[in-house]
């Protein structure tokens, strides 16, 4: 069975450059999340969507990021523009059903984005 | 204060040892906890679960201390491929379903 797909693998960009990231969950997981990791640091949440629907974003930086999962399966996530803040590794993860308790998370091997 | 906190370390430890993290949050409605070990330049995958009750898996076993708002991992008879980033991660709850990481813990077992 395949497991969380994403790609590019690596960006590397000017700043002020749009990028986006594209991340397709394991079949049948309706619960994907973004996360952001700093070197050093833990992955941080950005967004989380249920299906189609986003919640918890509250820690998407919305004045240049944006993030969309029309049909509940694959998703994009998008900066536009790129800062130098912006270089670290989005992780994208889902889980079977989290408000069936299954919340567990699957991560997907990430893309490494450097900002120029 | 952060949510939750852990000692980066490097732990550095050899073949053998026996060793232990802690983390603590600051969410007393926290309601899940877990945790997940990280290779270098790799994604995170989950290490085990953390039950009320404290739970066992091989050489691992992991404990909530609810009352003083802390998890642990205890690691025996440690291997040299325990060596990674161990992150500790709260469930925040209250209605709210926002999974938090700790900055990780960082274990090495030389020979």
């Amino acid at each position: 069975e395949a497991g969380v797909v994403q790609s590019p693998r690596y960006k590397i960009i000017e700043k002020k450059q749009p990028v986006a990231f594209w991340c397709n969950p394991i079949s049948g997981h309706n619960t994907l999340y973004w996360y952001r990791q700093n070197l050093g640091q833990g992955p941080e949440l950005l967004i989380r969507y249920e299906n189609e629907e986003a919640v918890d974003d509250s820690q998407l930086p919305k004045d240049r990021f944006s993030a969309e999962r029309l049909k509940g399966v694959d998703s994009t996530l998008k900066i536009q523009p790129a800062e130098l803040g912006d270089s670290a590794v989005y992780l994208c993860a889902s889980s079977l059903d989290l408000a069936q308790g299954y919340n567990e998370q699957f991560f997907g091997p990430g893309t490494r984005l450097t900002v120029l | 204060r952060k949510e939750v906190e852990q000692d980066p370390g490097p732990f550095n430890v050899p073949e053998g040892a026996t060793v232990a993290f802690n983390c603590t949050y600051s969410n007393s409605a926290s309601q899940s906890f877990f945790w997940y070990r990280q290779d270098c330049r790799k994604e995170p995958k989950l290490l085990m679960s953390v039950y009320s009750s404290g739970n066992e898996d091989g050489r691992f076993t992991a404990q909530l201390n609810r009352a003083s708002q802390y998890i642990s991992l205890l690691i025996r008879d440690s291997k040299l491929s325990d060596s990674a980033t161990y992150l500790c991660v709260v469930n925040r709850g209250g209605g709210s379903y926002i999974p938090t990481f700790g900055r990780g813990t960082s274990l090495i077992v030389h020979p």
